[in-house]
């Protein structure tokens, strides 16, 4: 079964402070995307990244950057030099392709960051 | 170019009643998924539609129910509302459901209160 864990569940920073959030996910197929998702009060979730199961290359975008590691199934999200306007719910996300090609996402329980000005 | 859009963006039902919420999936997407989710939780996939038929379910009763037009927008059914279905309801639009070279985007939510 597929599971996602994002253990914290709130973190606060200090602008300009470095932050990461921690994703572990479970899932039996070899072949899965991950993906992180920004939810800001007004509800809609902004795509970050997707990341394919075969692809363990590191990505950096800007301040962002994410840290894909298989042997610990782990996806972690890094922003750096935070910014107020990075305060949002941070959602990691699993989703397997099935036989019909239809895949669903299981997300995260989320992690909530304040980033104090 | 637009994207996905969700509508009411708020709406308040009483236990019992019925609620239909809509969703346009983003322009060149064929595919809609809807999701709930609750106060403080991720959201949770409820169902998928393309070609106008339902693909794949979540683990949500027969009281859901979903519809997809011609024209790749969608609708969701809720029947006999329950307290517990008090959630934003969030539709996602992606390419023949497969994800691979193409993303999964998100609307902005319809927030259910039920009374």
């Amino acid at each position: 079964a597929q599971k996602v864990t994002q253990a914290q569940t709130e973190i606060s920073v200090v602008e300009k402070e470095d932050v990461t959030l921690d994703c572990v996910y479970e899932t039996r197929d070899t072949t899965y995307y991950l993906f992180w998702y920004k939810q800001p009060p007004s509800g809609e979730l902004v795509f970050l990244i997707r990341r394919n199961s075969f692809d363990e290359q590191n990505e950096i975008s800007g301040r962002y950057s994410w840290n894909f590691q298989k042997s610990t199934s782990s996806f972690n999200f890094t922003i750096t030099a935070s910014q107020v306007v990075d305060s949002a719910v941070y959602f990691c996300a699993l989703s397997e392709a099935d036989q019909t090609g239809a895949n669903n996402l299981f997300f995260g329980t989320g992690t909530r960051l304040t980033v104090i000005p | 170019d637009a994207g996905v859009t969700q509508s009411p963006t708020h709406l308040i039902k009483t236990r019992g009643q019925q609620v239909t919420l809509r969703c346009s999936p983003k322009s060149g997407h064929d595919t809609v998924s809807w999701y709930q989710q609750a106060l403080g939780q991720g959201p949770q996939f409820i169902f998928q539609y393309y070609e106008e038929e339902e693909r794949q379910r979540g683990n949500f009763p027969d009281r859901f129910s979903g519809h997809q037009y011609p024209n790749y927008s969608s609708e969701l059914n809720v029947n006999a509302l329950l307290l517990g279905d008090s959630a934003l309801y969030l539709c996602a639009s992606s390419f023949q459901g497969l994800i691979d070279g193409n993303t999964i985007y998100f609307g902005e939510g319809s927030w259910l209160t039920v009374v």
